[in-house]
């Protein structure tokens, strides 16, 4: 069966320091991938998508994701966390029809 | 501009009432969605529509219901049956569902109390 897992629940980190979110996903076939941020009371936000070819995604707000088979991840990084960073992150894997499986999502802290 | 508009953002519910929550979106998407959110548990599919007039169940659809008359609507209602209805709704479009391309994009939300 299809699932994504994030296994970091909350994550803190200092502003202007680097940001690695992980993502883990189960999935018979080529994945589609996403990443998604959620402001508090907010709908999501698409941050960047991997369908296929180049395995490094650059994304929105100097997001980027790496897409690795061979660990079946797909985590997403920023070299300089901002302030403004500070929401929930989902990461979410599709198969090319209407279903997405979504992970239960990374809350992130920015300290100043 | 484009997008996906949810109303309202906060509705109150007496146990025992069905209430209907509004979506519509003016991308011209054919594919619109339902998600159930609640605290630490991801989004969970309710249910889903790939045209007007046909709707699938999600992973969680009893005690919901939903119609899609037109295309760019596509309310949900929660109904009495529905046992623990606080949740935090959003609302999704794509162009197609079964396509290489089908980002879904997202309404702002409904939060939903029953009191």
């Amino acid at each position: 069966a299809q699932s994504v897992t994030q296994p970091d629940i909350h994550i803190t980190v200092s502003e202007g320091a680097s940001l690695e979110l992980r993502c883990n996903y189960s999935y018979g076939a080529t994945p589609y991938l996403f990443w998604y941020v959620q402001s508090p009371g907010q709908g999501l936000q698409l941050l960047l998508k991997y369908f296929s070819g180049d395995t490094l995604v650059q994304g929105i707000k100097g997001f980027e994701a790496e897409f690795k088979r061979s660990q079946s991840s797909f985590n997403l990084r920023k070299p300089s966390v901002h302030w403004s960073d500070a929401a929930e992150y989902f990461c979410a894997v599709g198969s090319g029809t209407y279903k997405y499986i979504f992970g239960t999502g990374t809350r992130l802290k920015v300290l100043a | 501009d484009g997008g996906i508009t949810q109303s309202p953002k906060y509705l109150f519910r007496k146990e025992g009432q069905n209430v209907t929550l509004s979506c519509e979106q003016n991308l011209n998407h054919d594919a619109m969605y339902w998600y159930r959110q609640d605290p630490g548990q991801g989004l969970r599919l309710i249910y889903y529509s790939q045209i007007v007039n046909d709707f699938q169940k999600g992973d969680i659809a009893e005690g919901y219901s939903v119609s899609r008359e037109k295309k760019e609507s596509f309310p949900l209602t929660v109904t009495s049956a529905q046992k623990n209805p606080t949740a935090f709704y959003l609302c999704a479009s794509s162009k197609r569902s079964g396509t290489d391309n089908n980002e879904q994009f997202f309404g702002p939300g409904t939060r939903l109390t029953v009191l």
